[in-house]
């Protein structure tokens, strides 16, 4: 079956850290630039990571750069998001999702809850 | 930075044309995709690529680019379509959402 399956969300203090696992099945992950996207409660995507095929390429948004890194295992067929020095503007869902190749993403994950809070 | 417009919501009747906007600085130029999103769930591809449907998507669903909009259209509505609708560029290593409609079918 070809899904993306999230996991690693929970609640965290402010100024802690975190780190988001993707597992994907049913394709060939090393093939697939992959990226992540959150959604924060009540509001809108926002693009956040993204990263090669190979993992030797990403991109970061201004709003977790230098905060977040994301990384990836072909061999486990995982993706990864490692978030540190977390603010409460840092609660949402987040999704991983495919490239399809074409810059944009057309296959997603059903999201995992990060709620930063003291 | 690119910033992408939407309305915040757009009614339609049932069985009849909904459409909704995304306005950027000559979004023509670029390739537009879009994503329907039920309350809930993940966002799901609908439009790529300004005009292209994946398959499973109904052809209700349709899609153009020109100028500074791009359109995403949804003939014969139904209640099921009833959902957050999102527009997608990539711009500058970088992908922008627009802020996202909400479709209500009345």
């Amino acid at each position: 079956q070809v899904q993306l399956v999230e996991s690693g969300g929970g609640l965290v203090k402010p100024g802690g850290s975190l780190r988001l696992s993707c597992a994907a099945s049913g394709i060939t992950f090393s093939d697939y630039y992959m990226g992540w996207i959150r959604q924060a409660p009540g509001k809108g995507l926002e693009w956040i990571s993204y990263i090669s095929s190979g993992g030797s390429t990403t991109y970061y948004s201004d709003s977790v750069k230098g905060r977040v890194t994301i990384s990836r295992d072909n061999a486990r067929h995982s993706l990864y998001l490692q978030m540190n020095n977390l603010r409460a503007d840092d609660t949402a869902v987040y999704y991983c999702a495919r490239d399809a190749g074409n810059w944009y993403f057309d296959l997603w994950g059903r999201g995992t809850l990060v709620t930063v809070s003291s | 930075s690119y910033e992408l417009t939407q309305p915040l919501s757009v009614s339609v009747a049932l069985g009849q044309t909904a459409t909704i906007s995304c306005g950027g600085n000559n979004i023509g130029n670029k390739n537009v995709h879009w994503y329907q999103q039920r309350p809930g769930q993940a966002p799901v591809l609908v439009i790529y690529r300004d005009i292209n449907r994946p398959s499973g998507i109904p052809e209700r669903f349709s899609g153009s680019n020109s100028g500074n909009t791009a359109t995403l259209t949804i003939s014969r509505a139904q209640a099921g379509d009833e959902a957050d609708y999102y527009c997608l560029v990539w711009y500058s290593s970088a992908w922008v959402f627009g802020g996202g409609t909400k479709l209500t079918v009345l």
